[in-house]
């Protein structure tokens, strides 16, 4: 079953440290993977996509990176700042048939405090 | 301004009035689809469609009916609306007709509540 699980479920910073969010995927075959953020109440916005030959990616203080052997990509956000607080969701895309389709992760809800 | 315009933002209806919720797209997008978000599920994807008069099911479409008479619009309507459709919408649009490479731009979305 194609599956994306994203950790921590939530997370607590203060402002200006560095954070880490994982996405394990079991989704295969493999198109591409993506990071986008979702501010409360609003629509996603896309951070990053990646395809299977790109390791790393960054979008300003955002970089993500991406190891397809393991399956597994994470979203390095640093230096943060109040205006990051925000759900971050992993989406990943199949390449095959009926797999070629995007499968959601249920996002890490992420708290910028002062 | 290139951007996912819906309408309502915010609408509050009893069970079985029905009702439409406008989504419009000034990027001239092949791609659009609707989703829901309810708390715990993450977004799932309702209808979609990959041309003009061209739509199919998603994941969740029960209870709901689109059309694409135009390439801009892609309305989302509830013919008679229960409380289990009381959810968070969102309009999406890309210009790739599969969007396995392209990202989705999103609308500002539309909460509604059937009470």
């Amino acid at each position: 079953k194609n599956q994306v699980e994203q950790s921590p479920q939530s997370l607590i910073i203060l402002e200006g440290k560095n954070c880490t969010l994982q996405c394990n995927y079991t989704v295969s075959p493999f198109s591409n993977l993506r990071w986008y953020k979702q501010d409360t109440g609003r629509g996603p916005v896309s951070l990053t996509i990646m395809t299977f030959s790109e390791n790393t990616k960054s979008n300003g203080r955002y970089t993500a990176t991406l190891d397809a052997d393991t399956k597994q990509s994470s979203l390095h956000i640093t230096a943060s700042q109040l205006s990051d607080s925000a759900s971050y969701i992993c989406v990943v895309t199949g390449n095959a048939g009926n797999n070629r389709k995007l499968i959601w992760g249920l996002g890490t809800s992420l708290a910028v405090n002062p | 301004e290139a951007q996912v315009t819906q309408n309502p933002r915010y609408l509050i209806t009893v069970t079985g009035k029905k009702l439409t919720v406008t989504c419009s797209q000034n990027m001239n997008h092949e791609y659009m689809s609707w989703y829901r978000q309810d708390p715990g599920l993450g977004l799932r994807q309702i209808y979609y469609s990959m041309n003009v008069e061209v739509t199919d099911k998603g994941d969740v479409p029960e209870g709901y009916k689109v059309s694409r008479k135009e390439k801009r619009n892609f309305p989302l309507i509830l013919e008679s609306p229960s409380p289990n459709q009381t959810s968070l919408y969102f309009c999406a649009s890309s210009f790739d007709r599969t969007p396995t490479n392209e990202k989705l731009f999103f609308g500002s979305g539309t909460q509604l509540s059937v009470l």
